[in-house]
């Protein structure tokens, strides 16, 4: 599963404290990407990043900010978390722009009180 | 404003019989489509994909059509077996992006 770590697997946060996700991946892969899930919406990206700095919004960026300083590492910071931002987090990459496949890891389930 | 839509949010399905899961999209600039599979506490795995200047793509025991004049993509498993029980997700490329629909919880009865 070009080898995808999400950390932490599970938090519970309180209103208003920042929050940071980790996806690390050992494939080397370009392409990594930052989706929600929530009943009723399926998978919506959040943001992602087609090299090293470079990163662009997707369809729920709102209160959402990423960094990606090496290949492997994209991070996913909630600023000042609320509770519409409770749900399962995922991280997915892709090698590069002529493969179509997404390959994601197993997600960060986070519950903000 | 879902450009990828999977109407049917459940399907309960006898072992052996056929399951269809189908899908609706909205954005003609869609290349690509694929199907994911996702059982709880996982992460979605890639099941099948289809390019779009392809009507079928066959798997095994899945298939999946497409019919780009309406707008409709389908997920055939042949025969249905109970393990095949989870949350099917449609998805379609363009650009850099992935979307996804809402998925479709599929039960196989043994």
């Amino acid at each position: 599963d070009a080898g995808i770590t999400q950390s932490p697997r599970h938090k519970v946060t309180e209103t208003g404290t920042p929050v940071t996700l980790r996806c690390h991946q050992t494939e080397n892969h370009r392409y990594m990407y930052w989706y929600r899930q929530d009943p009723g919406h399926g998978l919506r990206l959040i943001h992602y990043s087609y090299g090293v700095k470079d990163t662009d919004k997707g369809e729920v960026s709102d209160g959402y900010s990423v960094s990606r300083s090496k290949t492997e590492d994209f991070l996913l910071t909630l600023e000042s978390a609320t509770s519409s931002q409770t749900s399962v987090y995922f991280c997915a990459t892709r090698s590069g722009s002529g493969a179509n496949v997404l390959t994601f890891g197993a997600g960060s389930r986070l519950t903000v009180l | 404003d879902q450009q990828v839509k999977q109407n049917s949010p459940s399907l309960s399905v006898q072992e052996g019989r056929i399951s269809i899961l189908n899908c609706d999209y909205t954005n003609s600039m869609f290349d690509y489509f694929l199907w994911y599979k996702k059982y709880p506490a996982e992460g979605p795995t890639f099941l099948i994909s289809i390019s779009s200047i392809k009507d079928k793509n066959e798997d095994g025991r899945f298939t999946v059509f497409l019919n780009k004049s309406a707008k409709h993509l389908s997920l055939h498993i042949v025969p249905s077996q109970p393990g095949d029980s989870a949350v099917y997700f449609c998805a379609a490329h363009t650009g850099n992006q992935f979307y996804f629909g809402t998925g479709t919880s599929l039960t196989v009865i043994p």
